[in-house]
């Protein structure tokens, strides 16, 4: 079946502007993580719900970043007045439930300019 | 530091040897969870095993979890050149909130000579 898809893929803005990235799920998932991940390093956890409720959002860097899921399915996640040090690839994660396997959307690499 | 540490970060091995990488980490976990990724690109689930678990086996993965110590192993067996990646361990590390949230380690890369 159709694995967690994200877009855009890639995604280029210039310092300031805001960006709105986004999560499809595997359908039936009941878990979704969002990650950043810096070249060389592993993903780092940002945030994740449990349907559209968000369980844990204290890897959000500042209050410039933030995440929804208002039906439980679809996610987005946005970051406001961007900054060069947002640069990085941004991985959407869903599972069956918190405690079961994670599957890896391909990512969307941000680019702010 | 990092909840889950790998070691060694990075590996070079002649194809049909053995890879050993390790994970350790520092609170309770519900489970633990091994991740290839080649090149930047996509993670790939490896193996899930869960806390009460001491062992498991997929293909030429067998992944080892030692609760007590704190730590995993991920052995490949007869590698092969088309396994050269970083690979990542995965642990849901409690919080102090007594939420669990999934926290990845620096990843060993590993390199398969032909």
């Amino acid at each position: 079946g159709a694995g967690v898809s994200q877009s855009p893929r890639y995604k280029v803005t210039k310092r300031g502007q805001d960006v709105a990235l986004r999560c499809d799920p595997i359908s039936g998932h009941v878990s979704l993580y969002w990650y950043r991940q810096a070249l060389g390093q592993g993903p780092e956890f940002l945030t994740y719900f449990n349907y559209e409720a968000q369980q844990d959002k204290s890897g959000l860097p500042n209050d410039r970043f933030s995440a929804e899921r208002p039906e439980g399915s679809i996610s987005t996640l946005t970051i406001q007045r961007t900054e060069q040090r947002d640069s990085a690839m941004y991985r959407c994660a869903s599972g069956l439930s918190a405690a079961d396997t994670q599957y890896f959307g391909p990512g969307t690499r941000l680019t702010v300019l | 530091s990092q909840q889950g540490e790998e070691d060694p970060q990075a590996l070079s091995i002649q194809e049909g040897e053995n890879a050993t990488m390790n994970c350790s980490y520092k609170t309770s976990i519900n489970n633990l969870q091994w991740y290839r990724q080649n090149s930047g690109r996509g993670l790939v689930h490896l193996i899930l095993i869960r806390s009460n678990e001491r062992e498991k086996h997929s293909g030429r993965l067998r992944v080892t979890l030692d609760t007590s110590k704190k730590s995993s192993s991920l052995l490949i067996t007869a590698s092969r050149a088309a396994d050269t990646a970083s690979y990542f361990c995965a642990t849901d590390a409690l919080q102090a909130s007594g939420t669990y949230k999934y926290i990845f380690g620096t990843g060993t890369r590993l390199k398969v000579l032909a």
